[in-house]
C-alpha cells in the first residue's frame, strides 16, 4: 500500500535548471496538491487539481508549472530553478467524505539550489 | 495573508500532563478544519477534523474544539505521550475536497 510516493527525495540544483519532481498517488484519488514548506512555516499551496486535465493556482504558484494528465500523477515542474525556491516539497492527495475531506501526504522532495 | 494561523510556535509539557494547542482563524466563511501531526522527516499526517456545525469532536486521546464566535480552533492531547513530541497544524479545506490552507504550526515537546 505505497499511498503517496514522491521521487526524488533529495535534489541540489544550480540556479537556472530546470526539473520535475514527481508525485504518484494508488488510492484513486480525484485531487492532488503541491505544497512547499519553508522553516519554521506551515505548508503553503502551489497548485492543485480537481481531476485529470484540470489544474488551478494556489498561494504561491509564480516559478512551477503543473499538469495532470493522469488520474495518478501529478508532476511539479520548476521551469529556472532560483535560490528562493530552496524549500521542502510535499505532495498530497485527497478525497471528499462525509464531512468534508481526508488529504493523505507525501514523505516530502528536500530541494536546494545553489 | 494567511486565512488560518497558531498562537505559539513551541510548546513544552511533562510527559502524562495534558496538552493543549491553539489555531485561529481569520475566514468566518470557512466550514471544515483539520489537525495534522507532522513528525520530523515526514509528511503531515492526520488527526482529527471538524466541521463548522459542531463544536467539539473527540478522537483517541484527542479533542478539537471549535469555537466559532471568537474564530478559534483547540486540540487537547490526553495524557501526552513522548511519541505525541512533533509540530502540529491546523489546516482548512479551500473548497471541500480539493486543497489545504495551513497554519504556521505549533512545535510540541515532551519530556520524560
Amino acid at each position: 500500500n505505497a499511498g503517496v510516493t514522491q521521487t526524488p527525495k533529495f535534489q541540489v540544483l544550480k540556479t537556472g535548471q530546470s526539473m520535475t519532481l514527481q508525485c504518484a498517488q494508488d488510492m484513486n484519488h480525484e485531487y492532488m496538491s503541491w505544497y512547499r514548506q519553508d522553516p519554521g512555516m506551515g505548508l503553503r499551496l502551489i497548485h492543485y487539481s480537481v481531476g485529470a486535465g484540470i489544474t488551478d493556482q494556489g498561494e504561491v504558484p509564480n516559478g512551477y508549472n503543473v499538469s495532470r494528465s493522469t488520474t495518478e500523477d501529478f508532476p511539479l515542474r520548476l521551469l529556472s530553478a532560483a535560490p528562493s525556491q530552496t524549500s521542502v516539497y510535499f505532495c498530497a492527495s485527497s478525497y471528499s467524505k462525509r464531512g468534508g475531506t481526508e488529504a493523505f501526504f507525501g514523505q516530502g522532495t528536500r530541494l536546494t539550489v545553489v | 495573508g494567511e486565512s488560518v494561523g497558531l498562537h505559539l510556535p513551541t510548546l513544552s509539557v511533562q510527559e502524562g500532563d495534558n496538552s493543549i494547542i491553539n489555531c485561529a482563524y481569520s475566514n468566518s466563511a470557512s466550514d471544515y478544519f483539520i489537525w495534522y501531526k507532522q513528525e520530523s522527516g515526514k509528511g503531515p499526517q492526520f488527526i482529527i477534523d471538524i466541521r463548522s456545525n459542531m463544536d467539539k469532536r473527540q478522537g483517541q486521546r484527542v479533542t478539537v474544539l471549535l469555537n466559532k464566535t471568537v474564530k478559534h480552533l483547540s486540540l487537547q492531547i490526553a495524557a501526552t505521550q513522548p511519541g505525541d513530541s512533533a509540530v502540529y497544524f491546523c489546516a482548512e479545506n479551500m473548497v471541500t475536497g480539493t486543497a489545504l490552507i495551513f497554519g504556521k504550526g505549533t512545535t510540541l515537546s515532551v519530556s520524560s
